[in-house]
């Protein structure tokens, strides 16, 4: 099975702040990658889809890119709404494996 | 709009059985594959389990593979989570979750709130 290798596992960093999480797959998956945010006791929320298309609704803020194995998450501008922990998914074939998280705080 | 509200969670005893459902409503349930996600206490995302929209093809994680059995009802519009020979490890909050398209593979944009299961003694 394909592993998702995320990091970094936490990171902490100013209300303005640029943020980068990275995705590594262990075999080339395309561009069959999401990115999800999941607040503290509330359901997982969809951010990203094709590893780099914004979910309607979404704040400009966030993007992603890459392809094949290696993928990141961008937020260009931190801000306080935006605490919570963020996974990347593999949904090229099935197990629809998760990365292990990336929790992400403001200073 | 899209709702999913899971039930049936509950504290049960090792090697005991559990069904959870997923009521669906806002959308034509019988065209979207669906999914069971789970999340133990502190940990992360676990795919647990999906179905194709007809029902025709069903997929398991390792970790429950023998063990649980996914269903869906249409007439009903509700998913359903069949566990048994329950563990300890497979204590966590269940998600239900819905497919962005049905018949190939592809991302959850839709999640319900959750139902807890606590295997312990």
């Amino acid at each position: 099975d394909i592993q998702m290798t995320q990091s970094p596992s936490s990171l902490s960093a100013s209300v303005g702040d640029r943020v980068t999480i990275t995705c590594r797959a262990s075999q080339g998956i395309s561009n069959n990658l999401a990115w999800y945010q999941q607040k503290p006791g509330k359901a997982p929320k969809l951010l990203i889809y094709d590893a780099s298309t914004l979910q309607s609704g979404v704040p400009s803020r966030f993007s992603g890119s890459g392809s094949g194995t290696d993928f990141t998450l961008t937020i260009s501008s931190l801000q306080p709404e935006d605490v919570g922990t963020y996974y990347c998914q593999k949904y090229n074939s099935v197990p629809l494996t998760f990365g292990g998280g990336t929790k992400v705080e403001v200073k | 709009q899209v709702q999913l509200i899971e039930s049936g969670g509950g504290v049960i005893q090792p090697g005991g059985s559990l069904r959870l459902s997923c009521a669906a409503s806002g959308f034509t349930f019988s065209v979207f594959d669906m999914h069971w996600v789970r999340q133990a206490p502190g940990k992360g995302l676990e795919w647990v389990a999906g179905i194709r929209f007809d029902g025709n093809n069903k997929y398991y994680g390792d970790s429950v593979k023998g063990r649980f059995t996914i269903s869906r009802d249409d007439s009903k519009n509700t998913l359903y989570l069949q566990m048994n020979s329950l563990r300890a490890e497979d204590t966590a909050v269940y998600y239900c979750a819905k497919d962005r398209t049905g018949g190939k593979n592809s991302y959850q944009n839709y999640w319900g709130q959750g139902t807890l299961v606590t295997v312990s003694s």
